[in-house]
């Protein structure tokens, strides 16, 4: 079956700018999670929806936003963006809690902001 | 606030020379810990979870344990396929978060 869907796999933007990244999660998931991955921090939670609502968020100012749509596809957006946040954004999918079958990952997109 | 540390940074193993990689965690109750393996330019890819104290998890070449502390991830005769960096994770009740570990770097070398 089709797996996570990240789009787009790669992004250049300029500091000030915003952006919005999709995920479309695999079919009949209803969990959406978003991490950022950067060589310092590692990974760390940004968000999880589940039907449409956030459940969790992490610490992460509020330029960080994100939403899911009633199929389960998610966005997430950053505004004003800055050098920082060039980075990987991994989106992952899972059927509710992720323990029995883990949370599949996305292949991400990656953000540089110039 | 759930912290995992991850031991060696990096590792480079002869082809067939077993090694184990470390995880210790601190967290308010393990909901569960999970192993994932990462390759270059690609998202994580799910390997085990561990719910337990004294459960054991198998794939392959890789063997997961887990104690009230640390998890262990095992390798055992290793192949050049097996060069990635393995993460650990941790989730708490409550939430379905994963907290990271920074990863183990792991090279083998033919």
């Amino acid at each position: 079956k089709a797996g996570v869907t990240q789009t787009p796999r790669y992004l250049i933007k300029t500091r000030g700018q915003q952006v919005t990244l999709s995920c479309s999660p695999i079919s009949g998931h209803r969990s959406v999670s978003w991490y950022q991955q950067t060589p310092g921090q590692g990974l760390q939670f940004l968000f999880e929806y589940f039907s449409e609502t956030q459940r969790n968020k992490g610490n992460f100012p509020g330029r960080f936003s994100g939403r899911q749509f009633s199929n389960s596809r998610s966005e997430m957006n950053v505004s004003t963006l800055e050098l920082g946040d060039s980075a990987l954004y991994l989106c992952a999918s899972s059927l509710a809690d992720g323990r029995s079958y883990g949370y599949t990952f996305g292949s991400g997109t990656r953000l540089t902001v110039v | 606030e759930d912290q995992v540390t991850q031991s060696p940074e990096a590792l480079r193993l002869q082809e067939g020379e077993s090694s184990s990689l470390n995880c210790s965690y601190t967290v308010s109750g393990l909901r569960g810990l999970f192993w994932y393996r990462q390759d270059p330019g690609k998202g994580p890819e799910f390997l085990f979870t561990l719910y337990s104290a004294g459960e054991e998890k198998e794939k392959e070449r890789l063997k997961a344990t887990l104690t009230k502390k640390e998890s262990f991830l095992h390798i055992t005769a290793p192949k050049p396929e097996d060069s990635a960096t393995y993460l650990c994770a941790v989730q708490a009740p409550g939430n379905n978060r994963l907290a990271f570990g920074k990863g183990n770097q792991v090279v083998v070398i033919p």
